[in-house]
């Protein structure tokens, strides 16, 4: 079965950074693109990043542009998230999470991951 | 930006009722709209997508509806595993899509 096991979160300062990893199973990742999506404690949810199925495309959500960046590497079926500058508001549940369609992202979420925390905190 | 405003912000039912839950989008969206739903410490879960698709092994139980800016889930028959928060979702503003504030289904 479609297994998404994220990693990298903890408790850091603001300002610093952190990398996420996601490691997929159970499914053809190379056929297609992965999301993060995050939830903030007690808050709704949050799209924040999306990597194409062959990790040429990339598009990040503007809270995050300019400090956070998305890579995969298909050869380990992994994605990662790069969280630089971090702030207090980007304390949150971090999901990655599988789209839906074959190939091109359509933004439809239809496998999560158990979520990671991460807390920027001084 | 897109805003999805879900009513009611909880419902209050019991096993058996049907649930009738609401999700209005700021402009048209026609009907790229996502159902979601979230029990307590779990990740979120796939339950409709475009609508009025059902994701793969939802029960039938669970339908959506709608189109242009208002949106319906419906459950018809409430089990006690169904009592969670509920989040609709929007892709037309791709990759700025954009989720509801949730609906709360209690006991």
């Amino acid at each position: 079965q479609v297994q998404l096991v994220e990693s990298g979160g903890g408790m850091v300062q603001p300002g610093k950074s952190l990398r996420l990893s996601c490691e997929a199973s159970g499914f053809a990742f190379n056929r297609h693109a992965i999301h993060w999506v995050r939830q903030g404690p007690g808050k709704g949810l949050e799209w924040m990043a999306v990597v194409a199925n062959d990790g040429r495309d990339k598009k990040v959500a503007d809270s995050a542009k300019g400090r956070f960046s998305i890579s995969r590497d298909n050869s380990k079926n992994t994605v990662y998230l790069q969280m630089d500058s971090l702030t207090v508001e980007d304390t949150a549940v971090y999901y990655c999470t599988k789209d839906l369609a074959s190939q091109a992202a359509e933004y439809h979420f239809d496998s999560w991951g158990q979520g990671t925390l991460v807390t920027v905190s001084s | 930006e897109i805003v999805l405003t879900q009513s009611p912000a909880t419902l209050s039912l019991s096993p058996g009722e049907r649930a009738t839950l609401s999700c209005r989008a700021s402009q048209n969206i026609r009907r790229f709209l996502a159902w979601y739903q979230q029990r307590p410490g779990q990740a979120p879960r796939l339950l409709i997508y475009d609508a009025s698709n059902r994701a793969t092994g939802i029960p039938a139980r669970f339908t959506g509806s709608g189109s242009g800016t208002d949106f319906t889930l419906t459950i018809s028959s409430l089990e006690p595993e169904d009592f969670a928060i509920y989040y609709c979702q929007q892709r037309t503003s791709w990759p700025a899509v954009t989720f509801g504030g949730g609906t709360k289904v209690e006991i």
